[in-house]
């Protein structure tokens, strides 16, 4: 079984430019969540998505950020325009429908703002 | 508000020394509490999680921890350990709020093991 894969690798760009992070979870998995690492911190929760339906974004840091999970499949996060500090790990992950769920890591999009 | 600490930032330690990494947490809901691992060039992999009824879990590669629930604390432990267990570890609560779902991490403990 495939695990959850996220593109690009890595990310280079210049603070005012946009970048879209994409996270393929694993099959059949309804949950689908969004972290970040920010310069070695603490992994922080961004969003959780059920099916393409947005749970809670509350963790999203302001409105640069975009999220989507169209038809309830792969999910993309925009950021628009990026800033220095959006520099960072963003990790995807996904889990299947109930209470004890677990949630399986994707490898991480490594993004650097310069 | 959740909160996970991980007292221990670097643990250095020599290959068959025994392991225990400190995790506290604060959350006034159901528990559920998780160790990840992400190895050098890999990505976060679960050790193991504890839900409900033994306080004491067992996971992958013979690591153990125990949930001490007058204690808030989820430690991990390895009796003995081995140079390819030099990683980061993290432990985390999930946060549930109807059908929502979050997991709130430590900071993480990077463990180095010297041959």
């Amino acid at each position: 079984e495939a695990g959850v894969t996220q593109f690009p690798s890595h990310s280079v760009i210049e603070k005012g430019q946009t970048v879209t992070l994409r996270c393929d979870p694993i099959s059949g998995h309804d949950n689908l969540y969004w972290y970040r690492r920010v310069m070695g911190k603490e992994i922080k929760f961004l969003l959780h998505f059920v099916k393409e339906s947005k749970q809670d974004e509350s963790g999203m840091p302001n409105n640069r950020f975009l999220a989507e999970r169209t038809g309830g499949t792969y999910s993309t996060l925009k950021v628009q325009p990026a800033e220095l500090e959006d520099s960072g790990v963003y990790f995807c992950a996904s889990s299947q429908a109930g209470s004890r769920e677990t949630q399986y890591f994707g490898p991480g999009t490594r993004l650097l703002v310069l | 508000a959740q909160s996970v600490s991980q007292h221990n930032h670097h643990v250095i330690l020599s290959e068959a020394a025994s392991l225990e990494l400190g995790c506290n947490y604060s959350y006034g809901g159901t528990v559920n509490l998780f160790w990840y691992v992400q190895y050098p060039g890999q990505h976060l992999q679960l050790l193991l999680k504890y839900f409900s009824g033994d306080p004491l879990v067992k996971g992958i590669k013979g690591f153990e921890a125990e949930f001490i629930k007058s204690k808030f604390s989820f430690n991990l432990r390895k009796p003995s350990v081995q140079w390819s267990d030099t990683a980061e570890y993290f432990c985390a609560v999930l946060r549930s709020s109807g059908s929502a779902r979050q997991l709130t991490f430590g900071s993480g403990t990077q463990l180095t093991v010297l041959p």
